[in-house]
């Protein structure tokens, strides 16, 4: 499968632990997103990534949320201290390098905070 | 930021019928306008987009419709078959964006 891939797809975690997501975007590909969906809702922004670099996180972006895209290639999302509103699904999607072109989606991590 | 909001919620037809979703967008400077499918489980694929150039755009059975003045998009399928139950979504987004703003998602189900 050469789509985007994340890992894990499921992830139970107790409140207060930290947890960390990776995703691989398609290969040539150089903008990658990070978005949260929660039931019964559409997609929600977090962050986005042009090559190495974060150009851009939304607000739903607190400080206990960092993602890092070190290589220019794969990325990670980690959440410190988890809260049970945490729980949803996070996806990731990979672009080309240009304005208004499809975004192509990985199938998620489900993040379950107990 | 843009706000698109998205209607119906749920929507059930036979099979067949035609389904038809719509949206609208707050930010008059959008100019791309993709819709996701997403079935259960599985991740959000793009069937179909359109960009502010044009006013209608179909593929096959599935066709969108795009109204600037009004500031609002539509999403027709025709001859509905039950493979096409799923969520729905539409987005919007504007130059200088860096992602897309959802809908939140309208959940066809095709009764055979």
């Amino acid at each position: 499968d050469t789509g985007v891939s994340q890992d894990p797809r499921h992830k139970i975690t107790k409140r207060g632990q930290n947890v960390t997501f990776r995703c691989d975007p398609i290969s040539e590909h150089n903008r990658l997103y990070w978005y949260r969906q929660t039931l019964g809702q559409g997609p929600e922004f977090l962050t986005y990534f042009q090559n190495e670099a974060q150009l851009e996180k939304s607000r739903l972006l607190s400080d206990r949320f960092s993602a890092e895209r070190p290589k220019g290639s794969f990325s990670t999302l980690e959440i410190q201290r988890t809260e049970q509103g945490d729980s949803a699904m996070y996806l990731c999607a990979s672009s080309q390098d240009r304005a208004n072109t499809e975004a192509f989606f990985g199938q998620g991590t489900r993040l379950t905070v107990v | 930021g843009e706000n698109v909001e998205q209607h119906p919620s749920t929507l059930s037809v036979q099979e067949g019928d035609s389904a038809v979703i719509k949206c609208t967008y707050s930010d008059s400077a959008s100019n791309y306008f993709p819709w996701y499918k997403q079935e259960l489980g599985k991740r959000p694929q793009l069937i179909i987009d359109i960009r502010s150039n044009v006013g209608e755009k179909k593929d096959q059975r599935i066709a969108v419709t795009l109204n600037k003045t009004a500031k609002h998009f539509s999403l027709h399928i025709t001859e509905t078959q039950p493979e096409d139950s799923a969520v729905y979504f539409c987005a919007a987004s504007y130059p200088g964006a860096n992602n897309l703003f959802f809908g939140t998602g309208t959940r066809l189900t095709v009764i055979p």
